[in-house]
């Protein structure tokens, strides 16, 4: 079975701090992505990687960045946490040569960051 | 514009009925179409998908059906359980490895 793992479950931090939230997936999966689930606004995409130190804009990037330094291993940076920035954050990984071809992507359980 | 649209933000449905929870989408090309589950405080788990070449896909109690020329897509849940309540994602894909999801829908199935 495939599994992402995400740092934290629940995070709190404070206006300004800078925030790191990883994720790791143990299937050799090319892909991986950030996203952010808001009520009523679904899932959005934060950033998206492709390959090691390969990185694309999501819908919503602005106020974070990503890192992509081992294939398995993606975090999600926000420079300087805003009270706009308090949500659930999700992290998926998929293959792009899985078959059945699908476009599936598995999903980490999610961390709640809340900022004060 | 790339949008796929859950215009029904909640549904109730008795235990044992039929669950169809609905999706519309826009700018039809070669797609894929997806539903996801998702449980508070869990990541989304994927349910089913269709290819846009096709009008049905089914697994066991789940079905998808897609109506190419009213640009719908709609999850059948038969019969409906009380395990089944979540929220329903729909997602669409382009074929670009990134998928564009609904705003969802929360099932909530009645014992």
């Amino acid at each position: 079975d495939v599994k992402v793992t995400q740092s934290s479950r629940y995070l709190v931090k404070r206006t300004g701090e800078k925030v790191f939230l990883e994720c790791v997936q143990d299937m050799d999966h090319e892909n991986m992505f950030w996203y952010r689930q808001d009520p009523g606004l679904g899932l959005r995409l934060i950033y998206f990687s492709y390959d090691v130190k390969m990185k694309e804009k999501g819908d919503i990037p602005e106020g974070y960045s990503v890192s992509r330094e081992k294939k398995e291993r993606f975090s999600l940076i926000l420079e300087s946490a805003s009270t706009n920035q308090t949500s659930m954050y999700l992290c998926a990984s998929s293959s792009p040569h899985s078959l059945p071809l699908s476009y599936e992507q598995y999903f980490g359980p999610g961390t709640r960051l809340t900022v004060t | 514009d790339q949008q796929v649209k859950q215009n029904s933000p909640s549904l109730s449905v008795q235990e044992g009925r039929i669950s169809i929870l609905n999706c519309d989408y826009t700018n039809s090309m070669f797609d894929y179409f997806l539903w996801y589950k998702k449980y508070p405080a869990e990541g989304p788990t994927f349910l089913i998908s269709i290819s846009s070449i096709k009008d049905k896909n089914e697994d066991g109690r789940f079905t998808v059906f897609l109506n190419k020329s009213a640009k719908h897509l709609s999850l059948h849940i038969v019969p409906s359980q009380p395990g089944d309540s979540a929220v329903y994602f729909c997602a669409r894909n382009f074929g670009n490895e990134k998928l564009t999801f609904g705003t969802g829908t929360r099932l909530t199935i009645i014992p």
